[in-house]
């Protein structure tokens, strides 16, 4: 079966850093979505990633390594506003999208 | 401006009713889906159409309807034979690397 894995809740402090994992199981690769989702609100797209490396936007950067079955978004100098859901979906051979269940970012003062 | 737009944002169902959630584009994309997201959990699936006048199943379609007969428009039905419909729908485009959401429409059953 096709599955995509993360953590389910995480907490960070207002300032730091953070890294989110994403791990995938799927029927072949044609990219990987981040999506940032707060609580009652449609996703918004942060980042994709289709060749191993690390794409940087800003404060958030997304990195691949197919090889591994594996990504991480790193958010740097945390906001209170970054308080959200974030998703991790893959498009895979058929190009379907198979999404995860999102983590939760806790951002304390 | 472009964009997708869903309505309502809040609608209510009685036992054995049939309802429709709207979702218009202007944003000239193909593809169109519906998820169905529930507290909680990730998006599942529901329907997609790559074309008009054509759509698929997706993950959870039993008790779902959907129709594509113009480009912009890709409206849900949740027939009563959806018996836990309460969740929140969320309709996209597809357009090239990523997919663009509308607001979303909360269903619930009275």
């Amino acid at each position: 079966g096709q599955n995509i894995d993360q953590p389910t809740e995480m907490t960070a402090t207002e300032g730091a850093i953070v890294q989110i994992n994403c791990t995938y199981q799927t029927s072949g690769f044609n990219g990987l979505f981040w999506y940032q989702q707060h609580a009652g609100e449609a996703p918004t797209f942060l980042s994709y990633n289709v060749l191993d490396g690390l794409e940087e936007k800003g404060r958030f950067s997304s990195f691949l390594s197919r090889s591994k079955g594996y990504s991480y978004l790193l958010l740097k100098e945390l906001q209170m506003k970054d308080s959200a859901s974030y998703l991790c979906d893959v498009m895979d051979s058929n190009y379907q999208l198979i999404w995860g269940a999102g983590t939760k970012l806790i951002i304390k003062p | 401006d472009g964009g997708i737009t869903q309505s309502p944002k809040y609608l209510f169902r009685k036992e054995g009713q049939n309802v429709t959630l709207s979702c218009e584009q202007n944003l000239n994309h193909d593809a169109m889906y519906w998820y169905r997201q529930d507290p909680g959990q990730g998006l599942r699936l529901i329907y997609y159409s790559q074309i008009v006048n054509d759509f698929q199943k997706g993950d959870i379609a039993e008790g779902y309807s959907v129709s594509r007969e113009k480009k912009e428009s890709f409206p849900l039905t949740v027939t009563s034979a959806q018996k836990n419909p309460t969740a929140f729908y969320l309709c996209a485009t597809g357009g090239g690397e990523t997919q663009y959401f509308g607001p979303g429409t909360r269903l619930l059953v009275l």
